[in-house]
């Protein structure tokens, strides 16, 4: 099964700044790479598709890159509200597999 | 407005079977190109894909699960329901429904809020 990866797990970052974060995976994925926010308590919410489609409502702010093995999710200006749990699915291959997920953190 | 909601007991002790109940709002578990997919995540652990069914009944499972687990809907009650045998503690975390829609896309665009499951005697 293909492996995916995120680091860090945590991540400290200050409200207002631009992050990106990181997913790889251990086989050749194409672009069949999604991007979820998680909140405690909440659903998961679809963020990115195809490595770099924004699913509909989601704003500009988030923007996905990568092919092949390398990820990244960018969020410029983190507001309040972003806050959250990312992880990254791929699913190009039986079984869909995860990654363990980037928390950020309010530094 | 499209939601899951996962429903199902918080304790179930080893040896014994778990029913979870997947509840549809918003759409038809019978309209071509859904499927609605079982999720979990162990303490501390990542996502882990459980099992499918599709509008047509069709189903696929985890290999290492197949032995245990059934996925079946109830069109009536617009309902999808994860029957799993012999719990083990090991399968403690908390269980996602999830929809997909094939006419538009391969991924999970609702989920559930999920339900925690406890495996303990």
């Amino acid at each position: 099964e293909i492996v995916m990866t995120q680091s860090p797990a945590i991540l400290p970052v200050s409200p207002g700044e631009r992050v990106t974060l990181s997913c790889r995976a251990s086989q050749r994925v194409a672009t069949n790479l999604a991007w979820y926010q998680q909140k405690p308590g909440q659903a998961p919410r679809l963020l990115i598709y195809g490595a770099s489609t924004r699913a509909p409502g989601i704003p500009a702010t988030f923007s996905g890159s990568g092919s092949g093995t390398e990820f990244s999710l960018s969020i410029s200006s983190l507001q309040s509200e972003d806050f959250a749990l990312y992880f990254c699915q791929q699913y190009i291959d039986w079984p869909i597999t995860f990654g363990q997920g980037t928390r950020l953190e309010i530094k | 407005q499209v939601t899951l909601k996962e429903s199902g007991p918080a304790l179930v002790k080893p040896t014994e079977t778990l029913t979870l109940t997947c509840t549809l709002s918003g759409f038809s578990v019978s309209t071509s190109g859904i499927r609605v997919t079982w999720i979990r995540q162990p303490p501390g652990r990542a996502l882990e894909w459980l099992g499918r069914i599709d509008w047509d009944d069709g189903t696929v499972y985890r290999s290492s699960l197949e032995t245990r687990l059934t996925i079946s809907k109830d069109t009536a009650k617009n309902q999808v329901v994860l029957t799993m045998t012999n719990m083990d503690p090991v399968d403690t975390g908390t269980y996602y429904c999830a929809r997909t829609d094939l006419n538009w896309n391969y991924v999970f665009d609702s989920w559930g809020q999920g339900t925690p499951v406890t495996v303990s005697s």
